[in-house]
């Protein structure tokens, strides 16, 4: 049964720097990888999707990569600001379209 | 395009009662899923659908939980008899390709 795991499951961060949200899942047969964000009381948006055959995947600020022989992948954020302030939650398929395993998150204070 | 709608936005029910829950998806979506999130345990895919029919109901937690799909563009949740452990937010995701997008969620609770 796979499993995602995320850390840390809390950061705080002044506002400009860099950081680095990590997720890990134990079955590296993957279809793809999924980068949400959700903020307090309201639904989950698609950050970034990347395919098991890409290693990369770049919108804006945020560049999220993926090793799948180690089970690893990383959302980096760059220059924070307070609006980027949300939990993180990053989610593996059990195998294309289907139910999605969701890591427990990684809640993100940047403060001004 | 609206993105997924879930109605209503908050419920709540004395222990008991029947609880609806609906949703409606992206337009042209074939895939429709239905999760729970909770402190305790996280956010968990409750059921999801292919083309109207359900594929894998493994996470319903029991038979007073029901799901059912009767249009491309209709979904419901219903929980009959109610518990106060259903308290939970029940969130509504729907997809053409690999990736979900979710809908506002129902905050659902029961006392």
């Amino acid at each position: 049964k796979q499993e995602v795991t995320q850390i840390p499951a809390a950061l705080s961060v002044p506002e400009g720097e860099n950081l680095v949200l990590n997720c890990s899942f134990t079955d590296s047969a993957i279809y793809n990888l999924q980068w949400f964000r959700q903020d307090p009381g309201k639904g989950l948006t698609s950050l970034l999707l990347i395919q098991s055959s890409q290693r990369e995947q770049t919108s804006g600020r945020l560049n999220a990569s993926l090793d799948k022989s180690s089970g690893r992948s990383t959302l980096y954020i760059a220059a924070s600001q307070p609006g980027d302030s949300a939990t993180y939650l990053c989610a593996v398929p059990e195998t294309s379209g289907s139910r999605l395993t969701f890591g427990e998150g990684t809640q993100l204070t940047v403060n001004p | 395009d609206a993105g997924v709608i879930q109605s209503p936005r908050h419920e709540v029910t004395e222990m008991g009662q029947e609880v609806t829950l609906r949703c409606k998806p992206i337009s042209g979506h074939d895939y429709l899923f239905w999760y729970r999130q909770t402190m305790m345990r996280g956010l968990e895919l409750l059921i999801y659908f292919n083309n109207n029919v359900p594929i894998d109901d493994s996470g319903m937690p029991e038979d007073r939980f029901s799901a059912k799909m009767p249009n491309a563009s209709f979904s419901t949740l219903k929980i009959q008899p109610s518990e106060p452990r259903d308290s939970a937010v029940y969130f509504c995701a729907s997809s053409r390709g690999p990736e979900q997008y979710f809908g506002p969620g129902t905050r659902l609770t029961v006392t």
